[in-house]
């Protein structure tokens, strides 16, 4: 296991397509946090899974955003109708659970560009 | 709500000269504080995170209550420390619950030769 993975690691969509990304964690990782980074920003938190369950949601995951983890293993997250102000780094990171839980592993990153 | 404020976007220091990398916290739960460190092409990496009081890489960092502060501290900076630094925060006791990290909008340090 050579650590998180995600792919595509770049893509470029016209506004108004829709995108979809994808996270690999850590094999036994049962946590799952997709964050975003804009330029001279640090990393924003959107969302996290324990297993194949969202459990907590930013205010910044619009309706547009989707994001899943349907057998507890890798994830994806969806935008549809892109707008030029999603465009950012998308990072995945992954962690073990409690007790032994806090590192988060990232992933390094899908960048979109909306054009 | 959850603020971590890092004064300085950029930070140059000779090599051999201390270094510190200021980070302040709004909170009104108990934090728990890190560090996260990104070099050149590689990916975000945890440095050290307050509860472990671990020195990593030389580099140490106090959790000061009082201040709302846990800025990061080397006494003798090396040329393979240019990096962005990122700190970071979240609840101690989320227990499942609200579990995202809080970064703030990280400084780049450069050690000059």
């Amino acid at each position: 296991d050579t650590g998180v993975s995600q792919d595509p690691r770049h893509k470029i969509t016209k506004r108004g397509q829709n995108v979809t990304f994808r996270c690999d964690p850590i094999s036994e990782h049962n946590r799952l946090y997709w964050y975003r980074q804009t330029l001279g920003q640090g990393p924003e938190f959107l969302t996290y899974f324990q297993n194949e369950a969202q459990l907590e949601k930013s205010r910044l995951l619009s309706d547009r955003f989707s994001a899943e983890r349907p057998k507890g293993s890798f994830s994806t997250l969806e935008i549809q109708r892109t707008e030029q102000g999603d465009s950012a780094m998308y990072l995945c990171a992954s962690s073990l659970d409690w007790p032994a839980r806090y590192e988060q592993y990232f992933g390094p990153g899908t960048r979109l560009t909306v054009t | 709500a959850q603020r971590v404020t890092q004064p300085e976007k950029l930070l140059s220091v000779f090599k051999g000269a201390p270094v510190e990398l200021k980070c302040n916290y709004s909170y009104s739960g108990s934090p728990e504080l890190f560090w996260y460190v990104q070099y050149s092409r590689q990916r975000l990496q945890l440095l050290l995170r307050h509860i472990s009081r671990e020195s990593i890489k030389g580099f140490t960092a106090d959790l000061n209550k009082g201040e709302t502060s846990f800025h990061l501290k080397k006494p003798f900076a090396q040329e393979e420390d240019s990096a962005m630094y990122y700190c970071a925060l979240r609840d101690l006791y989320s227990g499942g619950g609200a579990d995202g990290l809080t970064f703030g909008k990280g400084t780049h340090l450069i050690i000059q030769p």
